[in-house]
């Protein structure tokens, strides 16, 4: 069965420090990879999205970026956190095109 | 730019009582998903409807899909304290990605 997990499940970071949150997908090959981000209570907003080792698209200006450098692997990254990334951070896959999202446990992030 | 709006955002209900939660937009979807979020975890398929029109039932859950692929509705009956969570609808257009609704949060209280 397939797996996803994402990691650390608690961050708090200082303003101006880095970031890496990783994600990793066991159980299938060649899946859709996605981060999302949701303020307290409310929808997801679509941050990153690949269908391929390599190939990101990003969907909002911001200051994250996000890395694949293995087919099971999504890394989303910051070289200097700002106050307004605090949030909570999903990772998802799908297999299908347009399919249903798995979703991983999620990681929260507070920058103070 | 949030294409698909949820409402209520709030609802607040005794057990036992139906409820109804909409999720509309002004763009034609060719899918469109629901998902439950729990506090401090990630969302979870509920149903994905595909056609303009349909109907799919999920024991005590009635979801249908609008005539033009437009706009969705989750219906539940007899609501049940299990059932409390973040509600979120989610459409697929022709690309790789969804694009979720703003969320109704449910309070079903015992």
């Amino acid at each position: 069965s397939q797996t996803i997990h994402q990691w650390p499940a608690t961050l708090v970071q200082p303003v101006g420090s880095p970031l890496s949150l990783e994600c990793t997908v066991e159980g299938t090959s060649n899946p859709n990879l996605y981060w999302y981000r949701q303020a307290a209570g409310r929808g997801l907003q679509l941050l990153f999205y690949s269908v391929g080792i390599g190939q990101i698209s990003s969907e909002v200006p911001q200051n994250l970026s996000a890395s694949r450098p293995q087919d099971r692997q999504f890394i989303l990254s910051s070289k200097k956190l700002l106050l307004s990334d605090s949030g909570f951070y999903l990772c998802a896959w799908s297999g299908l095109r347009t399919g249903e999202l798995f979703f991983g446990e999620g990681s929260r992030l507070t920058v103070l | 730019t949030q294409l698909l709006e949820q409402s209520p955002q709030f609802l607040s209900i005794q057990e036992g009582e139906n409820l109804t939660v909409y999720c509309n937009s002004s763009s034609v979807f060719s899918s469109l998903q629901w998902y439950r979020q729990e506090p401090g975890e990630g969302p979870v398929l509920l149903v994905t409807v595909v056609t303009g029109g349909e109907v799919k039932k999920l024991k005590r859950l009635t979801f249908q899909f609008g005539d033009a692929r437009k706009d969705s509705s989750l219906h539940i009956t007899a609501a049940q304290p299990g059932d409390t969570g973040l509600y979120l609808c989610a459409g697929a257009k022709d690309t790789d990605k969804l694009i979720f609704g703003t969320g109704t949060r449910l309070q079903v209280f015992p």
